[in-house]
C-alpha cells in the first residue's frame, strides 16, 4: 500500500544535541511538507519541499533544517539552535503543485521530546 | 493570503445527537476546502474536500460538510454521533489564485467530544 512513513514514532533528545526525523513516500507525490504540532495551536509549518533539490522555509523554520535529495524522502533536522524543540512532528505530501483540488497524505507523526 | 478560523476549542454533544463542528475562511480567489481528523499520536485523515459544484459535500464515516459562499463557511456535520467521532477535527483551505507551494493553511483545530 502506498503512503507516508515517519520515523521513529517517538525520540528523545538531550540538551544541545541534533536529531534527524525521517519522512519517506512511496506515493510518487512531488510536494513535502514538515508541520509541528503543538496543543491549542494547530500546525504550523516549517519547511516545505515542490521538487527534489529545492525548498522553501515556512512559517517556523528557525532552528530546523531539510534536505530533498531524493523526490521519495525529506528528512527534517532538528537542531541545538530550536530552543523549544518539544512537539509533535507531521510530514505530508501532495501530487504535483498544480493539482490544486488535491489534499495532504500525512504520516502518523514522530513525538520529540527534550530530556 | 488564505487564512481558515475554527471558532470553537471544544464541541460537546451527546451520543446520537446531530453534531456541527464550524469552519470560516478567507482567501483571494475561490477556495478549495478541506476537512482532516486526527486520532491521538497519530496523523491526519481526509474525511471530505470541497472543490466546485454541489455545495453539500459527503464524505466518510457519514460526515458531510456544507459550503456556503455568502457565508464564507464550510460547516462539518453528522446527524447522529458516535462516541468513536470524538476526536480532533481540523478545517484547511487553499485559495485557487495563489502560488507559493500549493500550501494548505489549517485552522487551530476543534475538539469533538461525545457521550454516552
Amino acid at each position: 500500500d502506498g503512503g507516508i512513513t515517519q520515523s521513529p514514532k517517538y525520540l528523545f533528545r538531550k540538551e544541545g544535541q541534533n536529531v534527524t526525523l525521517s519522512c519517506e513516500q512511496n506515493l510518487n507525490h512531488d510536494a513535502m511538507y514538515w508541520y509541528r504540532q503543538d496543543p491549542g495551536q494547530g500546525l504550523r509549518l516549517i519547511y516545505y519541499s515542490q521538487i527534489v533539490n529545492d525548498f522553501q522555509k515556512g512559517d517556523i523554520a528557525e532552528g530546523y533544517s531539510v534536505s530533498r535529495e531524493k523526490k521519495e524522502s525529506f528528512p527534517l533536522t532538528v537542531t541545538s539552535a530550536q530552543k523549544n524543540p518539544t512537539a509533535f512532528y507531521l510530514c505530508a505530501s501532495t501530487p504535483a503543485p498544480r493539482h490544486r483540488g488535491d489534499g495532504y497524505t500525512f504520516g502518523s507523526g514522530t513525538r520529540l521530546t527534550v530530556v | 493570503a488564505q487564512s481558515v478560523a475554527q471558532p470553537e476549542d471544544q464541541v460537546n454533544v451527546a451520543e446520537g445527537n446531530p453534531l456541527t463542528v464550524k469552519c470560516t475562511y478567507s482567501v483571494s480567489g475561490n477556495p478549495y476546502l478541506f476537512w482532516y481528523v486526527q486520532y491521538p499520536n497519530r496523523g491526519l485523515q481526509f474525511l471530505l474536500k470541497y472543490i466546485t459544484g454541489d455545495n453539500l459535500v459527503k464524505g466518510s464515516y457519514g460526515f458531510e460538510a456544507e459550503f456556503n459562499k455568502s457565508q464564507t463557511s464550510f460547516h462539518l456535520k453528522k446527524p447522529s454521533a458516535l462516541v468513536s467521532d470524538s476526536a480532533l477535527y481540523f478545517c484547511a483551505v487553499r485559495d485557487t489564485l495563489t502560488g507559493g507551494g500549493n500550501k494548505l493553511t489549517f485552522g487551530t483545530g476543534t475538539q469533538l467530544k461525545v457521550e454516552l
